[in-house]
């Protein structure tokens, strides 16, 4: 079964630092492309970062870029996300999806940046 | 102007056809670009539904149900989601999605309520 686990969310005060982390399990993990894809409470999906298979190939939103880093382990299957100076408007649940298409999705787990 | 514009919400009714919206920004051609659908139900994570970019450019996510399609309206720059035999089940929130300039771009999402 292919299965994605994200875990790392918690509270964290602005300006802070978070690193998430999205295990997967049931396919070639270094064949595909993976992304973070966060949304806000009530909110719609908001893209935040993609990585090819390889690691050759990064993107990020703009509204996250100089501030995350995304990154993956192949040999442990896993990718990360690195979430630094974090703002009130980072808290969302973040999912990490995989390939180009985003299937499938993990459950998501919940960033809340406040004071 | 946002890439992607969706409707915020529509109604049909059981056994019906709902037809969502996808509208492309002016001056991104519709017919160039592949439009990834996602279906969201309350407290859980996203799901693929399917990818349209033309007849012969098309996937249909795993076990997702015939009567889910894609098409587009060039007249109106717009990507489509054809939902027919309207099921209880099918009421959720509805995203489409593209790849532009690198970077994952979601459309606000269309809330679908089957009554």
């Amino acid at each position: 079964e292919v299965q994605l686990v994200e875990s790392g969310g918690g509270l964290v005060q602005p300006g802070g630092s978070l690193r998430l982390s999205c295990a997967a399990s049931g396919f070639t993990f270094s064949s595909n492309s993976m992304n973070w894809v966060r949304q806000a409470p009530g909110k719609g999906l908001e893209w935040v970062s993609y990585i090819s298979g390889s690691s050759s190939t990064i993107y990020y939103a703009d509204s996250v870029k100089g501030r995350f880093t995304i990154s993956r382990d192949n040999a442990k299957n896993s990718l990360y996300l690195e979430m630094n100076s974090l703002r009130v408007e980072d808290t969302a649940v973040y999912y990490c999806a995989s390939s180009d298409w985003f299937d499938p999705w993990g459950q998501g787990t919940l960033v809340t940046v406040s004071s | 102007q946002a890439v992607l514009t969706q409707p915020s919400s529509l109604s049909a009714s059981p056994g019906a056809s709902a037809s969502l919206t996808c509208t492309l920004r002016s001056g991104i051609n519709v017919g160039t670009y592949r439009i990834y659908w996602y279906q969201q139900k309350p407290g859980s994570p996203p799901q693929y539904l399917l990818r349209y970019k033309s007849d012969s450019d098309k996937h249909q996510g795993s076990g997702v149900p015939s009567r889910f399609s894609g098409s587009k309206d060039a007249s109106a720059n717009a990507g489509i989601l054809l939902i027919s035999g309207l099921q209880s089940e099918d009421e959720a929130d509805y995203y489409c999605m593209i790849w532009h300039s690198s970077a994952s771009v979601f459309g606000g999402g269309t809330k679908l309520t089957v009554l």
